[in-house]
């Protein structure tokens, strides 16, 4: 059982689409992270989510984390190749472990 | 080091082989992780260690696979009798638990059994 599911797995899209990808958990995060890994790079931080009802932007990504703490999302807006990659939220769970997702793998397509 | 480095980068083994890969965390970080991601998939975790805490073996795959960090430094993952279902890349991560926690990623090590 994963602590943190990740939807959809895979997504295809054509340049200049939005998309939305969701992060969910029965179990409630102090705070969640959002990390894409780039084809032959390890994951990189995007952007940390602490306080319920957050929403954060960078640039044409928007994050937001769920009221209760247990799910979150990240919107891209106009998606172009550069976006493409594997989106992982991760977060500390109870014990101070650290779990990811099983991530969402984006295909932007020219 | 001001990041986390693995090494070797790529590594090509004969099947039965044994196998060692290593990670330099981020100085002072008292955390490390390892994962196996296999091609296309996503981050299957292996092992954590904390501090001078008992690690979580609890996502190794099988008794051929063990793990052993030095203090809060230099981590090692071994691989004994290599099968070919253990080719994948394996990530190391180390982080500082704290207000600010992120945690930093190696490039990984790609693993290709023959």
């Amino acid at each position: 059982t994963q602590l943190l599911e990740q939807s959809p797995q895979f997504l295809s899209i054509q340049e200049g689409e939005n998309l939305t990808v969701y992060c969910n958990s029965s179990s409630v995060f102090s705070s969640l992270q959002w990390y894409r890994q780039e084809p032959g790079e390890g994951p990189v931080l995007l952007v940390t989510v602490v306080t319920g009802g957050e929403v954060k932007k960078l640039k044409r990504l928007t994050f937001q984390f769920g009221d209760a703490r247990k799910d979150s999302s990240l919107h891209i807006t106009a998606a172009q190749p550069g976006d493409t990659g594997l989106y992982l939220c991760a977060g500390p769970n109870y014990g101070q472990n650290f779990v990811f997702g099983p991530g969402t793998r984006l295909s932007v397509l020219p | 080091g001001a990041g986390v480095s693995q090494s070797p980068s790529n590594k090509v083994t004969e099947k039965g082989k044994d196998v060692e890969l290593r990670c330099d965390p981020i100085s002072g970080h008292t955390a490390l992780y390892w994962y196996r991601q296999r091609l296309g998939q996503g981050l299957e975790f292996l092992i954590y260690f904390q501090g001078n805490s008992a690690p979580d073996k609890s996502g190794l795959p099988s008794d051929r696979f063990s793990a052993e960090r030095t203090g809060e430094s230099v981590s090692t993952l071994t691989i004994q009798r290599t099968q070919q279902e253990d080719s994948a890349v394996y990530l190391c991560a180390s982080l500082l638990w704290g207000g600010n926690t992120e945690a930093f990623f190696g490039q990984g090590t790609r693993l290709t059994v023959v």
